[in-house]
């Protein structure tokens, strides 16, 4: 069974920065592209960045580029966002995914 | 950016009458490849987003086959032939052909 669960969130004052993690089981990680994908409150989803199974690409939505970082470590099966300079419209909940399945997510608050 | 426009927002459906749902991209999203990766997901009430339909048309392999998907470059339907209770929740299409990946706002599927 196919499992990402997301850590890493919290409350967070605007310019601060925060790294969330997503351990991957149940398939060959080191194989697949994984995305973050993120929705405010009561609003839609957004792709935010997309990164290939071997780190070799990094894709990103403008709304992060230069402010947040994909990465990956295929020997802990994990994904990470790295986020700075956060903003309040960085609030949101935090999918990671495998592009056919999601996470639960984990809630990013950027708050004053 | 491509740009998804659903429609319509919202339905509102007795169970086992039939349900349409429109997908419309700015931009062909046929890739280089031949492919088209024009997705369908569902996000039930307080839940993260799951599967439904990949490439337009193929159905993941646990999703009911009420459930339908078809349509071309720019156009693209969901159809469920029968509305049951469990297919309530707001279903978004959303496009990786072209950097970034986009959304559609999502149409919320109520029982009446």
């Amino acid at each position: 069974e196919v499992q990402l669960v997301e850590s890493g969130g919290g409350l967070v004052k605007p310019g601060s920065s925060l790294k969330l993690s997503c351990v991957a089981s149940g398939f060959t990680f080191s194989s697949y592209g994984m995305h973050w994908i993120r929705q405010a409150p009561k609003k839609g989803l957004e792709w935010i960045a997309l990164i290939y199974y071997d780190s070799s690409n990094k894709y990103y939505a403008d709304s992060v580029k230069g402010r947040f970082t994909i990465s990956r470590d295929n020997s802990k099966n994990t994904l990470y966002l790295e986020m700075n300079s956060l903003r309040s419209e960085d609030t949101a909940m935090y999918y990671c995914a495998k592009t056919d399945y999601w996470g639960q997510g984990v809630m990013v608050t950027v708050s004053s | 950016d491509v740009v998804m426009t659903q429609t319509p927002v919202s339905l509102s459906l007795a169970i086992g009458q039939p349900a349409s749902i429109s997908c419309k991209s700015s931009q062909s999203l046929l890739g280089t490849s031949g492919k088209t990766f024009l997705n369908w997901i569902l996000q039930r009430p307080g839940q993260s987003p799951k599967r439904l339909i990949y490439q337009v048309s193929k159905l993941y392999s646990e999703v009911p086959d009420r459930f339908s998907g078809s349509g071309s470059e720019t156009e693209f339907t969901l159809k469920i032939s029968r509305v049951e209770a469990e297919d309530l929740g707001v279903y978004y299409c959303w496009q990786g052909t072209h950097f970034p990946y986009t959304f559609g706002a999502g149409t919320k599927l109520e029982l009446k």
